[in-house]
């Protein structure tokens, strides 16, 4: 079966720098990769998805997310955090007919 | 804004009550999934309905009853549930279960609280 490893289940940035947000996959055969992002209170809200196009996928609010087939992994970044980023963030796999999601990572936004 | 749309957003009940959530999906997909979100838990798939019938039921315990009278419409009936229940419960869909096609949509959640 498929495992989804998010690395970090915490996350802290100051506002203006980097984030990072790491995702591992188990599966050798690439599969379908997802991000979600959750606010409080609220749903899950699809932000991106890779589907063997384009490595390096971009989604809504400045993120990114880049597939690399040689380390299994879908770390997503954005060069500049802003408080509205505050949230938690899930990776997702999808493989045959079956959805794998990572446990989550809060991101923080320090002002 | 979302396609899929959840009511109530939020549920509070006895252990000896009835109640149940529903959702209902404006996307014109075929396949339906509950899912239960706990905290400091990773998400848990309950259920799931593609074309109307049960496809999945992991091992849910039975005073969780699933409906699914039309690709468009899922309901989840509650019944003497215990405080341990209480969490967000979400409704997603997706096109159909496989390929490309597998992107999964949710809704907004209900919270359930069990006193």
């Amino acid at each position: 079966a498929q495992s989804v490893t998010q690395l970090g289940s915490h996350v802290s940035v100051s506002e203006g720098a980097l984030v990072l947000l790491r995702c591992n996959y188990s599966s050798s055969v690439p599969p379908y990769l997802f991000w979600y992002v959750q606010y409080p209170n609220q749903g899950l809200q699809l932000l991106l998805k890779y589907t063997s196009a384009a490595t390096l996928v971009k989604g809504i609010n400045g993120f990114e997310a880049e597939f690399k087939k040689s380390e299994t992994s879908f770390h997503r970044t954005k060069p500049t955090a802003h408080m509205s980023d505050a949230a938690e963030y899930f990776c997702a796999v999808s493989e045959g007919n079956q959805f794998y999601f990572g446990t989550g990572t809060s991101l923080t936004v320090i002002p | 804004e979302t396609g899929v749309t959840q009511t109530p957003r939020h549920l509070v009940m006895g252990m000896t009550n009835k109640k149940s959530l529903k959702c209902e999906q404006h996307l014109g997909h075929n396949a339906m999934y509950w899912y239960k979100q706990s905290a400091k838990k990773p998400l848990e798939l309950m259920f799931v309905y593609n074309f109307k019938e049960q496809t999945e039921n992991n091992s849910v315990p039975s005073r969780f009853s699933p409906e699914c009278p039309n690709s468009s419409h899922l309901f989840l009936h509650l019944h003497t549930l215990q405080p341990e229940d209480s969490a967000l419960y979400l409704c997603a869909s997706s096109q159909d279960r496989g390929g490309t096609r597998n992107t999964i949509y949710f809704g907004e959640g209900s919270w359930l609280t069990v006193v």
